[in-house]
């Protein structure tokens, strides 16, 4: 069975500082980690994937397979960044479902 | 059309009524999932299709909850007798299959009220 845990419900920063959303898994083969954004008023959409190793708006997530955790960092929060954050893991395979994590909400204070 | 069009975008209902969700996902995506989004509680995975293999609804929460997904393309989620705890935003999205890493597309929702 697969699992995505993301153990925090809401990190308050204010901008400028340092931001670490945590996600662990729970998968035994090779799964695609993503992490998905949800601004207000908006849909959920794609934020990054593990594949790809690329920033996007300032964020990086590295898959540790080692420690199982796919965890989200950007060195300054800004305003903007505040939104619902989303881990997924998807299976490979004949059934590649996709499972979220409970998601975290991230405030950026001024 | 261009993205994943759920309808209606919100639906108030009476407990006890049946109610009828439904999504056009992405043309061409085999993949199709349901998930319900309510505060406290994330992200619940419902069902999921995939092609023509036997849907996954292992997420299901009663057997008052359904979905079927017609000729491959627009599914529909129906909630019967509806109680006030069904109430949330139901969310669909769609996804392409192969390999790689394919993203998953969300529809912007149908929040149900259930007075």
């Amino acid at each position: 069975a697969q699992r995505v845990t993301q153990p925090e419900k809401l990190l308050s920063v204010f901008k400028g500082a340092p931001v670490e959303l945590k996600c662990n898994y729970s998968y035994s083969g090779s799964p695609e980690l993503f992490w998905y954004v949800q601004y207000s008023r908006q849909r959920l959409q794609l934020l990054l994937r593990h594949i790809s190793r690329e920033s996007i708006k300032g964020f990086t997530a590295d898959l540790n397979k080692g420690e199982t955790s796919f965890h989200l960092k950007k060195p300054f929060a800004q305003e903007e960044d505040s939104a619902m954050y989303y881990c997924a893991l998807r299976s490979t395979g004949a059934n590649s479902k996709l499972t979220f994590g409970k998601g975290i909400t991230l405030s950026v204070r001024p | 059309g261009a993205g994943v069009s759920q309808s209606p975008s919100n639906k108030v209902t009476e407990k006890g009524k049946d109610v009828e969700l439904r999504c056009d996902p992405i043309s061409g995506h085999t993949a199709l999932y349901w998930y319900r989004q309510s505060l406290g509680q994330g992200l619940e995975f419902l069902i999921y299709f995939q092609g023509n293999s036997a849907p996954d609804k292992s997420g299901l929460p009663s057997d008052r909850f359904s979905a079927e997904r017609t000729g491959g393309s627009v599914s529909t989620l129906t909630i019967q007798r509806t109680q006030q705890e069904d109430s949330a935003v139901y969310l669909c999205a769609s996804s392409s299959y192969g390999q790689g890493s394919t993203e998953a597309f969300f529809g912007q929702g149908t929040r149900l009220t259930v007075v």
